[in-house]
């Protein structure tokens, strides 16, 4: 089975640039969380999508946002960059969401903002 | 605010021996624990879980222990063998939880020397 896959795996972007990110589940899962990693933060959750409706919401501002599509494939996208969102930013599935269906991770796309 | 705390940032261990990995948490209402391990440009892999109902969960080598009046988890690993050099993650979250927003702490990078 093949795992959860994210694409590209690196970018570079200028300050004031947008950029979406693209995550494809593993096969059968349906819901899928996004993940900011940074050095001083740690990893922050973004949102969780399920069924293609947002179903939880980090502590973000609206200029991260994200969709899922009927594949259950989801994208994330920032506007207006900011050098602070240089980070990896990790996509996760599971089954159904909920404690039972612990989080696969995809390996992430590392962000590059200047 | 940081609800949950991973104080070491780095842990060394000889081959063979035990590996103990701490946690801490503030939010009273976290009720379900996990520990991820990462690899360097991997995404995190889930390892092992534990419920509030619990004070110990075991899965061969991996032994995870909660103490809910410390507020406080420790991931005992034993014997500790040069695979297990990765950084660890603990992650928490409360009844609403899983894969709905999970808050992780920092890391402890492991390193196993021979």
């Amino acid at each position: 089975k093949a795992g959860v896959t994210q694409t590209p795996r690196y970018l570079i972007k200028t300050r004031g640039q947008q950029v979406t990110l693209s995550c494809s589940p593993i096969s059968g899962h349906r819901s899928v969380s996004w993940y900011q990693q940074t050095p001083g933060q740690g990893l922050q959750f973004l949102f969780e999508y399920f069924s293609e409706t947002q179903r939880n919401k980090g502590n973000f501002p609206g200029r991260f946002s994200g969709r899922q599509f009927s594949n259950s494939r989801s994208e994330m996208n920032v506007s207006t960059l900011e050098l602070g969102d240089s980070a990896l930013y990790l996509c996760a599935s599971s089954l159904e969401g909920g404690r039972n269906s612990p989080l696969h991770f995809g390996n992430g796309t590392r962000l590059t903002v200047t | 605010d940081q609800q949950v705390k991973q104080n070491s940032p780095s842990l060394s261990v000889q081959e063979g021996r035990i590996s103990i990995l701490n946690c801490d948490y503030t939010n009273s209402m976290f009720d379900y624990f996990l520990w991820y391990k990462k690899y360097p440009a991997e995404g995190p892999t889930f390892l092992i879980s534990i419920s509030s109902i619990k004070d110990k969960n075991e899965d061969g080598r991996f032994t995870v222990f909660l103490n809910k009046s410390a507020k406080h988890l420790s991931l005992h690993i034993v014997p500790s063998q040069p695979g297990d050099s990765a950084v660890y993650f603990c992650a928490a979250t409360d009844s609403g939880g899983g894969a709905d927003g999970l808050t992780f702490g920092k890391g402890t990078h492991l390193i196993i020397q021979p």
